[in-house]
């Protein structure tokens, strides 16, 4: 079975500094999809990023990018310029490619950003 | 703006009171699905629609049920809320999934 693991329960970051937030998983197919969402303190679950397993370009989003690491089954965020804004639980996330559309999702990080 | 609206954003219902939650989309999204999250973990998968396909997740509890009467709504029912269902019920959407899914704003349930 697929497991998604972020170890990190928290992390925090200097207001406009770069912060990584680590995501690893246990797969045995070899495409699938990753996602990082982000959950503010009571609002809505919004899609940040997200990675095909086959490609090998990482994904880039604005402030926001990915270290895709295939081999070693590990897809990091990273966030640049953090802002206060940026504040929230961050979820990693992996889709395999068939028709079951179930999300396996890590535990979550929980980034606090420091003024 | 297409979006996934959640009704109502707090729910206070009694032990035992049947509740209905309910969900609607107007991204024409053929797969909706329900989730059950509790103080900042992950959410937890219910279950999921497929167009009229019902799929329910082999740890649901009989509990839950769910309805979709049309492609827009979606409906989750809790026949005899206990207090260990108080959580943060969150519906979501995907076409295929391979975008992601578009997650509605959640439904905070109290149960009293």
């Amino acid at each position: 079975a697929q497991t998604v693991t972020q170890s990190q329960p928290e992390m925090s970051v200097q207001e406009a500094e770069t912060v990584t937030l680590s995501c690893t998983y246990d797969t045995s197919e070899s495409d699938y999809y990753l996602f990082w969402y982000k959950q503010p303190p009571s609002r809505q679950m919004i899609l940040v990023i997200r990675q095909e397993a086959y490609k090998q370009q990482n994904a880039t989003e604005n402030r926001f990018s990915v270290n895709f690491q295939k081999a070693a089954k590990s897809f990091s965020l990273k966030i640049s310029d953090s802002q206060l804004g940026d504040a929230a639980m961050y979820f990693c996330a992996y889709r395999r490619m068939d028709s079951n559309y179930q999300l396996i999702w890590g535990a979550g990080t929980k980034l606090i950003i420091k003024p | 703006d297409a979006m996934v609206i959640q009704n109502p954003r707090y729910q206070v219902t009694q032990f035992g009171k049947p509740v209905t939650l309910s969900c609607s989309q107007t991204l024409n999204h053929n797969v909706m699905y329900w989730y059950q999250q509790k103080s900042s973990q992950a959410p937890k998968l219910l279950f999921h629609y497929y167009d009229k396909d019902f799929n329910n997740e082999a740890d649901t509890p009989d509990n839950f049920q769910s309805r979709r009467p049309n492609t827009s709504f979606c409906f989750l029912d809790i026949r005899s809320p206990g207090l260990g269902d108080a959580a943060m019920y969150l519906c979501a959407t995907s076409r295929d999934g391979r975008r992601g899914y578009t997650f509605g704003s959640g439904t905070r349930l109290t149960v009293v």
